[in-house]
């Protein structure tokens, strides 16, 4: 069946950093996929998409790449801030079904 | 103005009691969600509503039962509530069944005791 899987966290990183947090899907359709951000006390909020191959996904300085080759929408973002500590998701659509991964948790230092 | 609407925010109950919680979208979505997020963040689908339709009725326990009035509510009754239930709960609603993604309201923390 489908799924999901990411990088366990939490990730800790100096403001400034380079930020990668790591995804992988297995499918049996064709998957539109997802980033979601949770911020504390808060609910889910998309942060970006991709609806096919080689789609770039882009929102606030984030990116993710969407890979059938290698199956994988990676996260990543030049320069992390104090405020993108939070909780991402990876997730894919597939046959009208949602899969949620685990969850990145993200703790940015100053 | 806010997008998905659930209430309440906190809910505070003893074992055994029955509650409901309510969710509310003004998007003109057709489709909305009932999800748990455990205390790992784990999020788990448990109901899904397609103009009023069920299409999605995860396994979870009988004591859960979700009420759609019309396409913009979707409740949660969750009936002699147990410790376990404690979680935070999430409505969601999307168009075109969640291809261009879902929409999610700020929770509802349930703790039962």
């Amino acid at each position: 069946g489908d799924s999901v899987t990411q990088m366990e966290g939490p990730v800790t990183l100096s403001e400034e950093a380079f930020l990668t947090i790591n995804c992988t899907y297995t499918a049996t359709g064709y998957p539109s996929l997802f980033w979601y951000v949770q911020y504390p006390g808060e609910g889910l909020q998309l942060l970006l998409k991709a609806t096919k191959a080689d789609d770039k996904g882009s929102n606030k300085g984030f990116e993710a790449t969407y890979r059938k080759e290698t199956t994988s929408f990676h996260l990543e973002k030049g320069s992390v801030q104090v405020s993108d500590s939070a909780v991402y998701f990876c997730a894919l659509i597939d046959f009208n079904k949602f899969y949620f991964g685990s969850g990145t948790k993200l703790n940015v230092k100053p | 103005d806010t997008a998905v609407s659930q209430t309440p925010k906190y809910l505070v109950t003893q074992m055994g009691n029955d509650k409901s919680i309510k969710c509310e979208q003004n998007l003109g979505h057709d489709t909305m969600y009932w999800y748990k997020q455990d205390s790992k963040k784990f999020l788990k689908i448990m109901f899904s509503y397609n103009n009023k339709e069920l299409i999605i009725n995860e396994t979870v326990p009988n004591r859960f039962s979700p009420k759609s009035p019309d396409k913009a509510h979707l409740n949660l009754h969750i009936n002699s509530l147990e410790l376990g239930d404690s979680a935070v709960y999430f409505c969601a609603s999307s168009q075109d069944r969640g291809y261009h993604g879902y929409t999610f309201g700020s929770g509802t923390r349930l703790t039962v005791v």
